[in-house]
């Protein structure tokens, strides 16, 4: 059975910092990876998708990196600002596209 | 081309009552996910249909709980007899297709409430 894990739980930051979240996952035959964003009382937006074949994508100041052989995923977020606060999800797809899902990232940065 | 949507937007049913949980998904998608996310708990899938088929039900409820998706009109998610611990927020995501480069769309989800 898939697990999905994502650390750190909680994270603050100043304005402008550059940071990383973490993602990990127990069975590496995936069909893919998503990383969403969640802000309070809203749906899920979808920020970035790596196929299993992949390595990484890109997508303006948001960078996700997969390794499948490790079960790991980062996703790197360069001079992060007020409005990037939320939570983070990290998803991975199994066959059917059916997603598992981390617990999340709860990440505010301060102006 | 509108997102997917769901409706309605809150719902508050007393213990007992029935709940119906509508999502209409992307145009030219045939492919519908519910996910339910618990209070202070991540979100876990439920059931995968396509038209008129349930493919994946291995996240539903065995009691009270059942989905659809008919040829015409929206999805729908259906909860019998509702109890305090149905209460949160019910996700719906839909796909235009089922492989890899596929990104699933969410909707903005029901909130249910169990009074």
């Amino acid at each position: 059975k898939q697990e999905v894990t994502q650390i750190p739980a909680a994270l603050s930051v100043p304005e402008g910092e550059n940071l990383v979240l973490n993602c990990s996952f127990t069975d590496s035959a995936i069909y893919n990876l998503q990383w969403f964003r969640q802000d309070p009382g809203k749906g899920l937006t979808s920020l970035l998708l790596i196929q299993s074949s992949q390595r990484e994508q890109t997508s303006g100041r948001l960078n996700a990196s997969l390794d499948k052989s490790s079960g790991r995923s980062t996703l790197y977020i360069a001079a992060s600002q007020p409005g990037d606060s939320a939570t983070y999800l990290c998803a991975v797809g199994e066959y059917g596209n059916k997603l598992v899902f981390g617990a999340g990232t709860i990440l505010r940065v301060k102006s | 081309n509108a997102g997917v949507m769901q409706n309605p937007r809150h719902l508050v049913r007393r213990r007992g009552q029935e709940a119906r949980l509508r999502c209409s998904p992307m145009k030219g998608h045939s492919h519908v996910y519910w996910y339910r996310q618990l209070p202070e708990e991540g979100l876990k899938f439920m059931v995968y249909l396509q038209k008129e088929n349930i493919i994946d039900e291995s996240g539903m409820p065995k009691e009270r709980f059942s989905a659809e998706f008919p040829k015409e009109g929206p999805s729908i998610l259906r909860i019998q007899q509702v109890v305090r611990g149905d209460s949160a927020a019910y996700f719906c995501a839909s796909s235009p297709a089922v492989n890899m480069n596929t990104e699933a769309f969410f909707g903005q989800g029901t909130r249910l409430t169990v009074v």
